[in-house]
């Protein structure tokens, strides 16, 4: 079956970093790209960007290009979602998706999403 | 650009619930739609345009005329209460409608 579990619900202060993750499991991590998707609170979905764990190839959408930093590790099967400076319009629920089409292009509808990781930014 | 309508259904049980999503440019067959039930992770119900995904019923069913697309879910049950998006992975980025939520009447 495949799952993807990401970290824990986060509370954070306005100018602190952040690392979340998202641990696939179930099917060859390597070979699918894993996006990021945001849900502002009581809001839509918004792309963020996506990575290619085999490569590490990464693109960003250009609203959150500069604004955080995609990465993963391929031995842990694991993708991350980080920040160096936390604001308070990061508050957020985040979720982490599966793609699947052309593993050549990063342009991918999300088969498996991850439960979501709940940013709360707040001083 | 994608245009989702109308922003909630309200759709009696057992009766039929469309829902519309409109592209501002050609996206070939390339649209997906999931659904979002309140608390949840979205989960996929269709893609290339009329693909219905595994786990999900024959009551869902997507289809298109050019840049319009369609999610019909022919006889609605209570466990559809969700707000259904719509995303385009024809052109980068990837780009989801602002969804509509169906209610049961």
């Amino acid at each position: 079956e495949v799952q993807l579990v990401q970290s824990g619900a986060e509370l954070k202060k306005p100018g602190e970093s952040l690392k979340i993750s998202c641990q696939g499991s179930g099917y060859n991590f390597n070979n699918h790209w894993i996006a990021w998707v945001r849900q502002m609170p009581g809001k839509g979905l918004e792309f963020m960007g996506i990575i290619y764990p085999a490569d590490s190839d990464t693109r960003y959408s250009p609203s959150f290009e500069g604004q955080v930093t995609m990465s993963a590790d391929k031995s842990l099967t694991t993708a991350y979602l980080q920040w160096t400076s936390l604001k308070a319009s990061d508050t957020a629920l985040y979720f982490c998706a599966r793609g699947r089409n052309s593993i050549f292009d990063p342009t991918q509808y999300f088969d498996s999403w991850g439960q979501g990781t709940l940013v709360t930014v707040s001083s | 650009v994608m245009t989702q309508s109308p922003a909630t259904l309200s759709v009696s049980p057992g009766e039929r619930a469309t829902l519309s999503c409109r592209a501002s440019h050609t996206i070939s067959n390339n649209l997906a739609w999931y659904q979002q039930k309140p608390g949840q992770a979205p989960r996929l119900v269709i893609y290339g345009g009329s693909f219905r995904a595994t786990s999900f019923p024959v009551r869902f069913s997507g289809s298109s005329s050019g840049t319009e697309f369609t999610l019909t879910i022919s006889s609605l049950q209570s466990e559809d209460l969700a707000v259904y998006y719509c995303q385009q992975y024809n052109n980068w980025p990837p780009t989801f409608g602002q969804g509509t939520k169906v209610e049961i009447k």
